[in-house]
């Protein structure tokens, strides 16, 4: 089946440092990439989609220069947290969009740790 | 927006039917997902149905939609221990935009 693969998987940082993370879609095209953020026991909350070639659509309350997107390939979705901050602390987890209608496939999720 | 609730708890007996419900406000939905998630995992895709059905079997899991009262239900039969996790119903309306989450259900397994 098609695959999503994230890296880092686990990431500690410190603060005021930046940290990108990688979403990779494996055996598939992905024109669209989505980013989610997930809290400890809360569900998931959207951050951004991400388009191929454009510019990324930020949720509201979403800081877009907080939290950087470059989606430059069909295959690479970027995610840079920049002057990362404890509160960033979080599970970020990123989805890509196969052309199969409402496919969806998620990466297994990157867990930021700022101290 | 879309809403979708989902009750946060459940727990049966091995060998019990677990049934694992979820409602949404959209009545536009037409695609209809579920997640299961495994501590310190991502999220795995279980199973979806489309709006233009009432029920989707796959082994052990039935989905069934009733569109009119927007709500969702994922039946897992002989439930096991590695069934725990957490099961999140997810929605969206098309093809193009992104899901709209429940805040998820966790399935404790009891042997």
């Amino acid at each position: 089946g098609a695959v999503v693969s994230q890296h880092p998987s686990w990431v500690i940082c410190k603060s005021g440092t930046s940290v990108k993370i990688e979403c990779r879609s494996l055996d598939f095209q992905a024109t669209t990439m989505f980013w989610y953020r997930q809290f400890p026991k809360q569900s998931l909350m959207l951050m951004a989609t991400s388009n191929e070639g454009s510019k990324a659509t930020y949720e509201q309350g979403v800081e877009k220069d907080k939290f950087l997107i470059n989606h430059a390939s069909l295959t690479l979705s970027t995610l840079t947290v920049t002057s990362a901050h404890p509160e960033d602390s979080s599970f970020y987890i990123c989805s890509a969009r196969r052309d199969t209608p409402g496919e969806l496939f998620f990466g297994e999720g990157s867990r930021l740790t700022v101290l | 927006g879309e809403d979708v609730e989902q009750s946060l708890f459940l727990s049966v007996r091995e060998g019990d039917s677990s049934v694992i419900n979820c409602t949404y406000t959209d009545s536009s939905s037409t695609y209809l997902y579920w997640y299961k998630q495994e501590p310190g995992a991502g999220l795995q895709l279980l199973t979806y149905i489309f709006s233009n059905m009432d029920m989707k079997q796959d082994q052990r899991l039935t989905v069934l939609l009733n569109k009119k009262d927007k709500h969702l239900s994922l039946r897992i039969a002989d439930t096991q221990t590695g069934d725990s996790a957490i099961y999140f119903c997810a929605v969206s309306n098309s093809g193009n935009t992104p899901l709209v989450f429940g805040k998820g259900t966790r399935l404790s397994v009891i042997a």
